[in-house]
């Protein structure tokens, strides 16, 4: 199975600051990196696929980069709604695995 | 509007089985890979298992292989998860979601429904 491993698991920022995740694949999955926004007592919300496509209708603040092993995920200024938890995940091979989540905090 | 609604969760006792189903609208369900994710109270997303459109391919994680069967039916725009041998561990919330296509995630998932295993 392929290990996904996001850091950090948790951060603290400002509104209008901007914020990177990264996720490491345990062995290289192309751009078959996805990531979603989840917040409490919702179902997750797909932001990025393809490693830097915008899902549509989501905002340009958001962007993802990387390819083979190494992914990063930035809000480029946070706002509000924004301090939330947001998930990796890779679609390249059977078991579909996920990181373990980031909290962004409001600091 | 794409909408995705799961039923079928409760709490159950170790051991029993349950059978969680999504129904679907607002897209053509018969053209799309579907997915099980679940997830533990407190904890991480895990994904459970996937059908493709016409049910030829299905995939399970380790955890759930030979306890949890999949199944659809494209007629009434149903996606089925049949839990048997069911163990604490499996206690979660049970989200049925959407593929996009081309392994490029999952763009609708539902509510959720929740199913607690203890006795």
């Amino acid at each position: 199975d392929i290990q996904m491993t996001q850091s950090p698991s948790s951060l603290s920022a400002s509104v209008g600051d901007s914020v990177t995740i990264t996720c490491r694949a345990s062995q290289s999955i192309s751009t078959y990196l996805n990531w979603y926004q989840q917040k409490p007592g919702k179902a997750p919300k797909l932001l990025i696929y393809g490693a830097s496509s915008l899902q549509s209708a989501v905002p340009p603040r958001f962007s993802g980069s990387g390819s083979g092993t190494d992914f990063t995920f930035t809000i480029s200024s946070l706002e509000p709604e924004d301090f939330t938890t947001y998930y990796c995940q890779q679609s390249y091979s059977v078991p579909w695995t996920f990181g373990q989540g980031t909290n962004v905090e409001i600091k | 509007e794409v909408q995705l609604v799961e039923s079928g969760g409760g709490l159950v006792q170790p051991g029993g089985s349950l059978r969680l189903s999504c129904v679907a609208s607002g897209f053509t369900f018969s053209n799309y890979w579907m997915n099980w994710v679940r997830q533990a109270p407190g904890k991480g997303l895990e994904w459970v298992a996937n059908m493709k459109q016409d049910g030829s391919q299905i995939y399970y994680v380790d955890s759930v292989k030979g306890r949890f069967t999949i199944s659809r039916d494209n007629t009434k725009n149903s996606l089925y998860l049949q839990m048997n041998s069911l163990r604490g561990e499996d206690t979660a919330i049970y989200y049925c979601a959407k593929d996009r296509g081309g392994s490029s995630g999952y763009d609708y998932w539902g509510q959720g429904t929740l199913v607690t295993v203890s006795s």
